[in-house]
């Protein structure tokens, strides 16, 4: 069963970078396909932020390419964001989840997804 | 950049009932379409990928069909359980969403 786990800040300053890792078990990120990261802000719809490969390809939403990075540790089965000079449009639930065999394929294993507020 | 306009917004509707939810891409998009349903406080779930492929363990009253820029998702007859939120995806791009609510 393949599990995946968002951990970092609830809360991040305006400017500032916003850090995640997700850790997935059940599965090796070595093993393929993408994966991917999405979020929510609060009562809105979902939108797509990047995806990576094991072998650290990346495709990113055109909207926040400039200041999104995804990485990937494939020693310890985890892929990690960062979205820098954040502000309060950023506030929203993250969500880290499997993509498929293409980038932004579709989502098929997703974690419970954690909410990260951007204030002073 | 492909736009995906769902309808209705939202929707009410009793048990038993059959829905239909559409999704319409700006442009073709072959069968490249994936269907998600949201429960508040939770994660979205996998229903349908490749328009009308059903994910594993996905009741069969959801169904999904269409290409080229119309698809729609099928729930044949609701059960209690299927009151949530609804979004189509294609590539980065997620519709709006559509709100099944209890008539």
């Amino acid at each position: 069963q393949v599990q995946l786990q968002e951990s970092g800040p609830g809360l991040v300053k305006p400017s500032e970078t916003l850090s995640l890792t997700c850790a997935v078990s059940g599965y090796s990120i070595s093993s393929g396909y993408y994966w991917g990261w999405i979020r929510q802000p609060p009562g809105k719809g979902l939108e797509w932020i990047g995806s990576i490969y094991h072998s650290g390809s990346t495709y990113y939403n055109p909207s926040l390419k400039s200041r999104v990075t995804i990485s990937v540790d494939t020693s310890k089965n985890q892929f990690s964001l960062k979205l820098s000079s954040v502000t309060a449009a950023d506030t929203a639930v993250y969500y880290c989840a499997r993509d498929s065999l293409v980038a932004a394929g579709y989502f098929d294993y997703w974690g419970q997804g954690t909410l990260v507020t951007v204030s002073s | 950049a492909i736009q995906l306009t769902q309808s209705p917004s939202s929707l009410s509707a009793s048990v038993g009932d059959r829905v239909t939810i559409t999704c319409r891409a700006s442009q073709g998009i072959s069968s490249a379409l994936a269907w998600y349903q949201q429960k508040p406080g939770k994660a979205p779930k996998l229903l349908i990928y490749d328009a009308s492929s059903l994910e594993s363990g996905v009741p069969s009253r959801f169904s999904g069909s269409g290409s080229g820029t119309d698809f729609t998702l099928t729930i044949s007859s609701l059960q209690p359980e299927d009151f949530a939120t609804y979004y189509c995806q294609h590539s980065g791009t997620f519709g709006q969403g559509t709100k099944l609510e209890i008539k």
